[in-house]
């Protein structure tokens, strides 16, 4: 079976700090991985994705995701946070075959 | 483009109501997919659409939803009778293929039912 893992709910980061957030798949074909993000009161937006080709990924708004295919991983990372990044961060992984998956979702808070 | 739409984007009703949820997809997309997001259960996926045909339904909760697909640039996610659990936000979204390319989200409906 394929899904998505997403470690952590609830994220906190300090202004300026690194941003990592941590999203683990499963999956017995290569996948396509995404990364979506939720603002409130409005719908999910792409801010990446990963289909074939260079692992390292950049997105909008800095953010980036390096797929590790040894530890099923699609992590996403900024160098340093901003206020405006504060939202819900969605990963979501594609299989083929109508295969789809969301994770539950990051709730990401950027402390002045 | 304009983006996918909803409407209405806000919805009030009674219980034992009907409600209908309105969606145009993205020109050319051949995927419409209905999700609905609560605090309590996140993101669910209700229902997949590839070329206006159903391919999954399991995420529908009851024989109270239903949806439509008439056309290429139209569905329709209909409750009746409405229930106050029923309370949640909305989502449609499309995209050219369901696995290999990035959904597009609408704004949403958010609906709540007294």
């Amino acid at each position: 079976a394929q899904s998505v893992t997403q470690l952590g709910s609830h994220v906190s980061v300090s202004e300026g700090a690194l941003v990592l957030l941590r999203c683990n798949y499963s999956s017995s074909v290569p996948p396509y991985l995404f990364w979506y993000v939720q603002y409130p009161n409005q719908g999910l937006q792409l801010l990446l994705k990963y289909t074939t080709g260079a692992t390292l990924v950049k997105g909008i708004n800095g953010f980036e995701a390096e797929f590790k295919k040894s530890e099923t991983s699609f992590h996403l990372t900024k160098p340093s946070a901003h206020m405006s990044d504060a939202a819900e961060y969605f990963c979501a992984v594609g299989t083929g075959g109508n295969q789809f998956y969301f994770g539950t979702g990051t709730s990401l808070t950027v402390i002045p | 483009d304009a983006g996918v739409i909803q409407s209405p984007r806000h919805e009030v009703t009674e219980m034992g109501q009907e409600v209908t949820l309105r969606c145009k997809p993205i020109s050319g997309h051949n995927s419409l997919f209905w999700y609905r997001q609560t605090m309590m259960r996140g993101l669910e996926l209700l229902i997949y659409f590839n070329n206006n045909v159903p391919i999954d339904d399991s995420g529908m909760p009851e024989d109270r939803f239903s949806a439509k697909m008439p056309n290429a640039s139209f569905s329709t996610l209909k409750i009746q009778p409405s229930e106050p659990r029923d309370s949640a936000v909305y989502f449609c979204a499309s995209s050219l293929d369901r696995t290999t390319y990035e959904q597009y989200f609408g704004p949403g409906t958010r609906l709540t039912v007294t």
